[in-house]
């Protein structure tokens, strides 16, 4: 079944710092990949999104590229911030399908 | 636009009691709505699919005698955990998906807590 794999946390970085969460997964078909951010005490917040290989999520500073070959949708940021702190959470659905597939969240920290 | 909004955003009760979370699309129409339930930091699991008019679909292992789930509108799903206990204090956390495509948007969850 379809299923996806991130890298566990927590992740704790210095501001400023590179990072990088890594997303795999498993899907049949071309699945279309998010990633979500959840602040303390707060819902799920569309972080972004590709849906087709090759493409590239981007917003804040995140990024994200669809790699078919790899099966992965590694998040990165140059230069994290102590608002970046959140949960980040990669998510695929299918083509077909309803419903959404999670990984177990990623949770950073960014200190000053 | 494409917001969802859930009500309580908490809600504290005795064991034994039911409680009501309202989820609401504000600004589009959702054919179908999902519910899902997320224990304390681990990920999000889905519950139900419900369709607006329809019965809801649960998951394996959810008891949909005690998660009674109603969309009886395109723009309301509610979920009622009945005689609720201990273990069913969670962040319960729905999102809705409109007429013109496959994404979900997610509402801002509740917070359950059964004393």
């Amino acid at each position: 079944g379809d299923s996806v794999t991130q890298m566990e946390g927590p992740v704790t970085l210095s501001e400023e710092a590179f990072l990088t969460i890594n997303c795999t997964y498993t899907a049949t078909g071309y699945p279309s990949l998010f990633w979500y951010v959840q602040y303390p005490g707060e819902g799920l917040q569309l972080l972004l999104k590709a849906t087709k290989a090759d493409d590239k999520g981007s917003n804040k500073g995140f990024e994200a590229t669809y790699r078919k070959e790899t099966t992965s949708f590694h998040l990165e940021k140059g230069s994290v911030q102590v608002s970046d702190s959140a949960v980040y959470f990669c998510a695929l659905i299918a083509y077909t399908g309803n419903q959404f597939y999670f990984g177990t969240g990623t949770s950073l920290t960014v200190i000053p | 636009g494409a917001v969802v909004s859930q009500h309580p955003s908490w809600v504290i009760c005795k064991s034994g009691t039911s409680v009501k979370i309202e989820c609401r699309s504000l600004d589009f129409q959702a054919t179908t709505m999902f519910w899902y339930r997320q224990f304390p930091k681990q990920s999000l699991m889905l519950m139900a699919t419900s369709n607006e008019g329809s019965k809801a679909t649960y998951e394996q292992g959810v008891e949909k005698d005690k998660f009674l789930i109603n969309h009886a509108s395109l723009t309301l799903s509610t979920l009622t955990v009945t005689s609720a206990h201990p273990e069913d204090s969670s962040f319960y956390i729905c999102s809705a998906r409109g007429l013109d495509g496959y994404e979900q948007y997610f509402g801002p969850g509740t917070r359950l807590t059964v004393t």
